[in-house]
């Protein structure tokens, strides 16, 4: 079983959509979990990151995390064709190591 | 937030030679970092954990003798893809962990480098 997981998609979702992206992970003493965007050619961005159970929201934006279901997603509100990416899921268990998914490509339809 | 600076963003070389990378955390000292390696329309794949004053810790698979990694400062870590072969064309990223506020470790990312070796 893979650290973390994620759906490799690709994801489709209309233009003013949501985008729902999922993840699992294995350790479940994981600690942070973390969210970034990958454009074609460019490095990974850094969207949001999550420590307590519960949602975060910042912007259209939204990671819910669930430590009992080892589960974190990210939903994106009204989509935009500019948020076609890759998204990849990260877990650090509090040490250096970052874990990643292999990530969920998105696209946007205008 | 912080702010990790890679240099040079695009590098065409000849087979045989070799290449530095470097990587900059700006606005915050870096113990640690990261060096991975993306090809295309593959996930990032970790080659080395660069530890300042110290050797680097290489993943399974990745020739520690090919791949130099120097973290001789808590600002500056850089990576030497020696002998370059077409095979080592790729997008190389070096990334850096800062402490945000809540206490968390968080990965922040180089622009990357794209190498071409011909």
């Amino acid at each position: 079983q893979k650290e973390v997981e994620q759906n490799s998609g690709p994801l489709s979702v209309p233009e003013g959509a949501i985008a729902s992206l999922n993840c699992t992970y294995s350790d479940r003493g994981s600690q942070s979990f973390f969210w970034y965007r990958q454009y074609s050619g460019k490095s990974p961005e850094l969207i949001m990151f999550i420590y307590s159970n519960g949602d975060k929201e910042d912007g259209r934006f939204t990671a819910q995390l669930n430590k009992a279901s080892q589960y974190v997603s990210l939903l994106i509100r009204d989509s935009q064709p500019s948020d076609s990416a890759t998204y990849l899921c990260a877990v650090n268990t509090g040490g250096f190591k970052t874990i990643f998914g292999a990530g969920t490509r998105l696209f946007v339809k205008a | 937030g912080a702010v990790v600076s890679q240099h040079p963003s695009r590098v065409i070389c000849k087979s045989g030679t070799s290449v530095k990378i470097e990587c900059r955390s700006l606005d915050f000292q870096a113990t640690t970092m990261f060096w991975y390696r993306q090809f295309p329309k593959q996930s990032l794949m970790l080659m080395a954990t660069s530890n300042e004053g110290s050797k680097a810790t290489y993943e399974q698979g990745v020739e520690k003798d090919k791949f130099l990694i120097n973290h001789a400062s808590l600002t500056l870590s850089t990576l030497t893809v020696t002998s370059a072969h077409p095979e080592d064309s790729s997008f190389y990223i070096c990334s850096a962990l800062s402490k945000a506020l809540s206490g968390a470790n968080v990965l922040t990312f180089g622009a990357g480098s794209r190498l071409t070796v011909l």
